[in-house]
C-alpha cells in the first residue's frame, strides 16, 4: 500500500542473532518480488528475489519466504552482522515492469 | 562492470529554476526507470523508458516533469520551474529486460 510518511518501523537485534523482516504486498497479480537493502545516503541494493511459482529461496545468509495466500513476504537474515544495519524494502513487480515498494523496515544491529 | 551511474549526486536549485538529472544504465541494459523517494518512505515509480521510447509514465506528474532516453547518451529526468515540494532523492534503475532492477546512487535535489 501507499506509504504515509510515518517513521519507519525498527527491528533491533543483537549481533549474531537471526533477523526476520516482514512485508505485506498489495497486488495478488504480482509475479516477482525483490528485497532491497538501502544504507544511508545510498541507492537500494539488490539482496534476493523470488518468483510467484516458488515459496522459498535461499541465498548467502538470507532466505526469502513467500506466502501468496495471505500476500506476505519475509526476509530472514542469519547471524546478523553490524554491516546488515540498513533499511530493508520489499518490492513487487506486476505486469507493468514498475516496482511497487513497501514502506520499509529499519534494521539496527547491536554489537 | 560499472553499475548504474547518476549525476549530479547533489543538486541545489532555487524555486523556479530547472533541474536536470542524468542516468547512465549498466552496460547492456536498455530499460531505464526513474523513482522518487521522500525521507523515511519507500521509492515511488515515476517513469519507465527504453531507448527513445517512453513506455510507462503513469507515476510522473503531468506538468513540469519530463524524461527522455535518447539513442546516444544518458537518460535525463528534467524538472522545470522547481518548487520546494520537488525536494527528494531521485533514483534511476536499469534492467536488461523484465528482470531485477539495479539502482544507481541517486541524486538528492534540494529546492531552496
Amino acid at each position: 500500500g501507499e506509504s504515509v510518511g510515518l517513521h519507519l518501523p525498527t527491528l533491533s537485534v543483537q549481533e549474531g542473532d537471526n533477523s526476520i523482516i516482514n512485508c505485506a504486498y498489495s497486488n495478488s497479480a504480482s509475479d516477482y518480488f525483490i528485497w532491497y537493502k538501502q544504507e544511508s545516503g545510498k541507492g537500494p541494493q539488490f539482496i534476493i528475489d523470488i518468483r510467484s511459482n516458488m515459496d522459498k529461496r535461499q541465498g548467502q545468509r538470507v532466505t526469502v519466504l513467500l506466502n501468496k495466500t495471505v500476500k506476505h513476504l519475509s526476509l530472514q537474515i542469519a547471524a546478523t552482522q553490524p554491516g546488515d544495519s540498513a533499511v530493508y524494502f520489499c518490492a513487487e513487480n506486476n505486469a507493468g515492469n514498475m516496482l511497487t515498494f513497501g514502506g520499509g523496515t529499519r534494521l539496527m544491529v547491536k554489537p | 562492470n560499472a553499475g548504474v551511474m547518476q549525476n549530479p549526486r547533489h543538486l541545489v536549485r532555487r524555486r523556479g529554476q530547472e533541474a536536470r538529472l542524468r542516468c547512465s544504465p549498466m552496460k547492456g541494459h536498455s530499460h531505464v526507470y526513474w523513482y522518487r523517494q521522500l525521507p523515511e518512505e519507500g521509492l515511488k515509480f515515476m517513469v519507465y523508458l527504453q531507448k527513445e521510447n517512453i513506455i510507462d509514465e503513469s507515476g510522473m506528474p503531468k506538468e513540469r516533469f519530463s524524461a527522455e532516453f535518447p539513442k546516444e547518451g544518458p537518460s535525463i529526468l528534467r524538472i522545470q520551474q522547481v518548487v520546494r515540494g520537488d525536494s527528494a532523492a531521485y533514483f534511476c534503475a536499469s534492467s536488461p529486460g523484465k528482470e531485477t532492477q539495479y539502482f544507481g546512487p541517486g541524486t538528492r535535489l534540494l529546492v531552496l
